[in-house]
């Protein structure tokens, strides 16, 4: 089974300020997809971010990155520029490419801004 | 506007006393699916379904039912509560099969059994 491994239960950075969440998965796969999402005290999930494992190049969206690392099984995320609204629980999450919809969540990293 | 709905939003329980988290999602998805987020475990799957009349158990099934009459709805049922069962629940819907894989979740249930 897919596990998903966040070590930082929490980060702190300043705001404009650059923070890296890191994020591992143990899989003997090699077709899937991993994600970031985002769940701000309204306790809404929104998508942040998306790799395809097939794809060598790193997803970037607005001030959010990864860096992908497929030999090494790791999916950090960067966020540039910090605002107020970034702070949130960011959950990375992995999805078999070919066995369902099923989504393996890591335990979450919570982000603080400091203004 | 495409979303999934979940009711109730909140919700304090005693032990034993069934109780229905409903789920009806607008997007005319195949999938769809239950987790429970508790602190530093992340979010967990406890079912799905991949279309209607069909459903499964995830990974922490235990103490729950699940139905799917239709292909809009998916209701969680826990026909005897527990304080573990104490949580936050979120409802997921997505097209079945191959595609970008993202998951639209509703806004969450907050569970407390006494």
């Amino acid at each position: 089974a897919q596990t998903v491994t966040q070590s930082q239960p929490e980060m702190s950075v300043q705001e404009a300020e650059t923070v890296t969440l890191s994020c591992t998965y143990d899989t003997s796969e090699s077709d899937y997809y991993l994600f970031w999402y985002k769940q701000p005290p309204s306790r809404q999930m929104i998508l942040v971010i998306r790799q395809e494992a097939y794809k060598q190049q790193n997803a970037t969206e607005n001030r959010f990155s990864v860096n992908f690392q497929k030999a090494a099984k790791s999916f950090s995320l960067k966020i540039s520029d910090s605002q107020l609204g970034d702070a949130a629980m960011y959950f990375c999450a992995y999805r078999s490419g070919e066995a369902g919809n099923k989504l393996t969540f890591g335990g979450g990293t919570r982000v603080l801004v400091k203004p | 506007e495409a979303q999934v709905t979940q009711n109730p939003r909140y919700l304090i329980t005693v032990t034993g006393k069934k109780l229905t988290v409903t789920c009806s999602q607008n997007m005319n998805h195949e999938y769809m699916s239950w987790y429970r987020q508790d602190p530093g475990l992340g979010l967990r799957q406890i079912y799905y379904s991949m279309n209607v009349e069909v459903t499964d158990k995830g990974d922490v099934p235990e103490g729950y039912k699940v139905s799917r009459k239709e292909k809009r709805n998916f209701p969680l049922i826990l026909e005897s509560p527990s304080p573990n069962q104490t949580s936050l629940y979120f409802c997921a819907s997505t097209l079945r099969g191959r595609n970008t894989g993202e998951l639209f979740f509703g806004e969450g249930s907050r569970l407390t059994v006494l």
